[in-house]
């Protein structure tokens, strides 16, 4: 069966630190990748995709990812956090793109910036 | 747009009772989701729909939960009778071909059954 796996579960960092977030998926095929975002108390909203082209993805407030094939990763990535950017954030891969797009998430690394 | 519309947003009832979830879509999507979000089990697929016929209800708990979705822009969640571990986040999302599959989420009905 498919998964995805985030490393970390919990990250603590003061700001302007740099930071990586960790995803592995398993599935061989083609895929979608998505970066979700969930602030406290609110729904996810997306942060960035990967559907097919430049492996280097670019989001919102500056955060981008990685996809590298061979190690079937998509980690994601900002330069210089603030403390904003204190959230939950969801790896998640799409397998099924003819049917509709089911996903199938990891299970979340909370992310906590200290001012 | 106006998003993906979800309703209630809070719901707190007692044990036993019956418990429906409503969902829009957003207008277009032909492809719709439920998510349960907990704690202890963080975000799990409860069933999707493409095209008004459920395609995956797998996630499906047990037999108190049925959804439906009578036509492309509504859907509901139904929970009967509820139970205190069916207290949980559950999120409503869509997407369709011409979103890129993308999955848009609503912001959620925050469900505590005591």
């Amino acid at each position: 069966a498919q998964s995805v796996s985030q490393h970390n579960h919990h990250v603590i960092l003061s700001e302007a630190a740099s930071l990586e977030l960790g995803c592995n998926y398993s599935y061989g095929g083609t895929v979608n990748l998505f970066w979700y975002v969930q602030y406290p108390g609110q729904h996810l909203q997306l942060l960035l995709k990967y559907f097919s082209g430049d492996p280097l993805v670019k989001g919102i407030k500056g955060f981008e990812a990685e996809f590298i094939k061979s190690k079937f990763s998509f980690n994601l990535r900002k330069p210089s956090v603030q403390w904003s950017d204190t959230a939950e954030y969801f790896c998640a891969v799409n397998t099924l793109y003819n049917q509709g797009g089911k996903l199938i998430f990891g299970q979340g690394t909370e992310l906590s910036v200290k001012p | 747009d106006a998003g993906v519309i979800q309703s209630p947003r809070h719901e707190v009832t007692e044990m036993g009772q019956e418990v429906t979830l409503r969902c829009k879509p957003i207008s277009g999507h032909n492809s719709l989701f439920w998510y349960r979000q907990t704690m202890m089990r963080g975000l799990e697929l409860l069933i999707y729909f493409n095209n008004n016929v459920p395609i995956d209800d797998s996630g499906m708990p047990e037999d108190r939960f049925s959804a439906k979705m009578p036509n492309a822009s509504f859907s509901t969640l139904k929970i009967q009778p509820s139970e205190p571990r069916d207290s949980a986040v559950y999120f409503c999302a869509s997407s369709s071909v011409s979103s890129g599959n993308t999955i848009y989420f609503g912001e959620g009905s925050w469900l505590t059954v005591v």
